[in-house]
Parts: C-alpha cells; structure tokens; sequence
C-alpha cells in the first residue's frame, strides 16, 4: 500500500529566510503525481506545487521549490525568502496515475518568526 | 481552478442528530470528493459523489452513516448521520476533472471546510 511519511510534525523559519520540510513515500507505482498543500488557520486547503512523477526537473512556483529524488522516493519543499503569511499548515500528498485517492501525510507545522 | 463554497463554516450539534454539509462550485466539475479531517490529523477520504447515481465510499464509512447526494455537476452534499463525538472532524470537500478515459486528469481544489463539534 501506498504510504506518505512528514517527519517533521513542526518547523520554524526567520523571516526571510530559506525552510526545507521534508516528504517520502512508499510505492510500488512508476507513474504518479505529488503534491504540497498548505492548509493556513482559515482551513483552506491551497495547492503550492505539484510533480509529475515522469518529469525529472524539479518543479518550481516563485518562492517555493521541490527536490524530487525518485529512485529515494523523497520529494522535499523548500520555501525561500519566508513570509509571515507562510505560516500554515503542509501537507504532503501523493496519487497514483489513473487514481483519484489522495494519500496524505500528516503534515507539517510551519511558524514563521518575525 | 474552481471556486468552491461550502456552508455551513461551522456547527454545534448535540448527539443523535444529523447535519447535512453543502457544496457549491462555480464551474461544471466531473469529480466530487468528500474528505474528513479529525482534530490534528490528515485527510481522510470518505467518498466520491457522483452525479446520477450513488456515491463510492472507501472502507470504513458507509452510506447510512454517511449519505451523499450529487444532483448535478456543481453541487452535493454530505450528510453525518446520528452524530456522536466522534464525528466532531473538518469535513472538506474538493473537485477534479477526468478527462475522456474517466480518469481523474487534474489536481483536486479544495472547499474552505466546514468545522462540526458534536457535544
């Protein structure tokens, strides 16, 4: 089965500053998508970035970045020059090609310190 | 990507009784999720609504617990049944397109959430 492991449950950034969080996951599927999602206090779930399993560049969005290593199945977010309205709630989440279930991790709390 | 609504934001609901979640989007959408997010936790998939016929739950949650409703392309609702404590969770829904295969093509958008407490 396919699992999504955040083990980081909490992280801090200085304000302007660079934050990685952390995702692996296990499958045994060779094409498939991953997400970020940022959960804020509003409880709105907001797509950061997503990758395609097949591409081998790295996908970017302005500030935010991932580090997808497949053969390791590790897909990092780093987050540049940290705001204040970065501070949420990330989730990792991954789906199988052909699927619609989401697979989510359990997150990561993200403070951003003035 | 779609605009989604979801009413109500918030509830309080004694035991026993039945509170029905709605969902609007502003834009024809072929795929209808509901996703459940107990306190501190992730999301969890309670089931695909679909339009015209009944709902696809995944283990764990059932219809009579859990009906849902889909009567067109922009629109369900998710009703918890006879609710207990447990129930107390955030209930999100979310929207994706298929394309001709019938499989989900896009990213799923989420809805704000509905926040029930069940004393």
């Amino acid at each position: 089965a396919q699992t999504v492991t955040q083990s980081q449950p909490e992280m801090s950034v200085q304000e302007a500053e660079t934050v990685t969080l952390s995702c692996t996951y296990d499958t045994s599927e060779s094409d498939y998508y991953l997400f970020w999602y940022k959960q804020p206090p509003s409880r709105q779930m907001i797509l950061v970035i997503r990758q395609e399993a097949y591409k081998q560049q790295n996908a970017t969005e302005n500030r935010f970045s991932v580090n997808f290593q497949k053969a390791a199945k590790s897909f990092s977010l780093k987050i540049s020059d940290s705001q204040l309205g970065d501070a949420a709630m990330y989730f990792c989440a991954y789906r199988a090609s052909g699927t619609y279930k989401y697979i989510f991790g359990t997150g990561t709390r993200l403070k951003v310190l003035a | 990507s779609a605009v989604i609504s979801q009413k109500p934001s918030r509830d309080i609901c004694q035991r026993g009784t039945s509170l029905t979640i709605q969902c609007q989007v502003d834009s024809q959408v072929t795929m209808m999720f509901w996703y459940r997010q107990q306190p501190g936790q992730s999301l969890t998939l309670i089931a695909t609504a679909n339009q015209g016929s009944e709902a696809t739950y995944e283990s764990g949650f059932v219809i009579d617990k859990f009906p849902i409703s889909r009567p067109n392309l922009t629109f369900s609702t998710l009703t918890v049944s006879n609710m207990s404590p447990e129930d107390s969770s955030i209930y999100l829904c979310s929207v994706g397109s298929s394309g001709t295969s019938g499989r989900l093509t896009d990213t799923q958008y989420f809805g704000p959430g509905t926040r029930l407490t069940v004393l």
